[in-house]
């Protein structure tokens, strides 16, 4: 059973549009991963934040962790921010360190020119 | 530049034969870990070192092995016990393994069976 939900499952939007994916998890946490795959497949961590808001050029990432809720948004998006989005919760009051994150299945986002 | 290095890009495995996937890195880190991704499914541990001489089971370790010799190595067997090997397989790194690091990936091996 996958713990971590996110929606939508595929995003199509058109160039210069906001973009928000979400992330919900069922069980409570101690931080939480946004990681981007690019078609090709590797994979590059864009955030890990544990409360609050991080902002980093057109990305920005959200956490309540009482709500267990995660956000990602991407300003002005563009096609080059064509990817699958996956957010991994990790669970607290766990020993151990990321062997213990959980992956969600991933957000597919395609931007048109 | 410091990364992870996954070799080959696309595998194919004939019944019954053993395979290994190559994972280098050059970040000097610690800790390293072996995922499986299959279509719409979220990434799956099968394996993670913390240590050089040392490794644990994840999730799913069942018909794979790895060994850690070297820090900078992590390499994985996908054995003929591994029934459903067609996948895509990812390696990362960390500083340390502790919470909350950030992980580096590889660009991933396809493995699919002839």
């Amino acid at each position: 059973k996958n713990e971590v939900e996110q929606s939508p499952q595929n995003l199509t939007a058109q160039e210069g549009e906001f973009i928000t994916i979400n992330c919900s998890y069922s069980v409570g946490i101690s931080a939480l991963h946004w990681l981007q795959q690019h078609p090709g497949g590797g994979i590059v961590s864009l955030f890990m934040l544990s409360s609050g808001k991080k902002k980093h050029g057109r990305l920005i990432a959200t956490i309540n962790i009482q709500e267990k809720h995660s956000s990602l948004h991407i300003t002005a998006s563009h096609p080059r921010d064509s990817a699958v989005y996956i957010c991994a919760p990790r669970p607290p009051f766990l020993q151990g360190g990321s062997e213990k994150l959980v992956f969600g299945k991933g957000t597919k986002l395609t931007v048109n020119p | 530049d410091g990364g992870i290095t996954q070799s080959p890009k696309y595998l194919f495995r004939k019944e019954g034969q053993n395979v290994t996937l190559s994972c280098e890195q050059n970040l000097n880190h610690d800790a390293m870990y072996w995922y499986r991704q299959d279509p719409g499914q979220g990434l799956r541990l099968i394996y993670y070192s913390q240590i050089v001489n040392d490794f644990q089971k994840g999730d799913i370790a069942e018909g794979y092995s790895v060994s850690r010799e070297k820090k900078e190595s992590f390499p994985l067997t996908v054995t003929s016990a591994q029934k459903n090997p067609t996948a895509f397989y990812l390696c990362a790194s960390s500083i340390s393994g502790r919470p909350n690091e950030k992980l580096f990936f590889g660009s991933g091996t396809q493995l699919s069976v002839l």
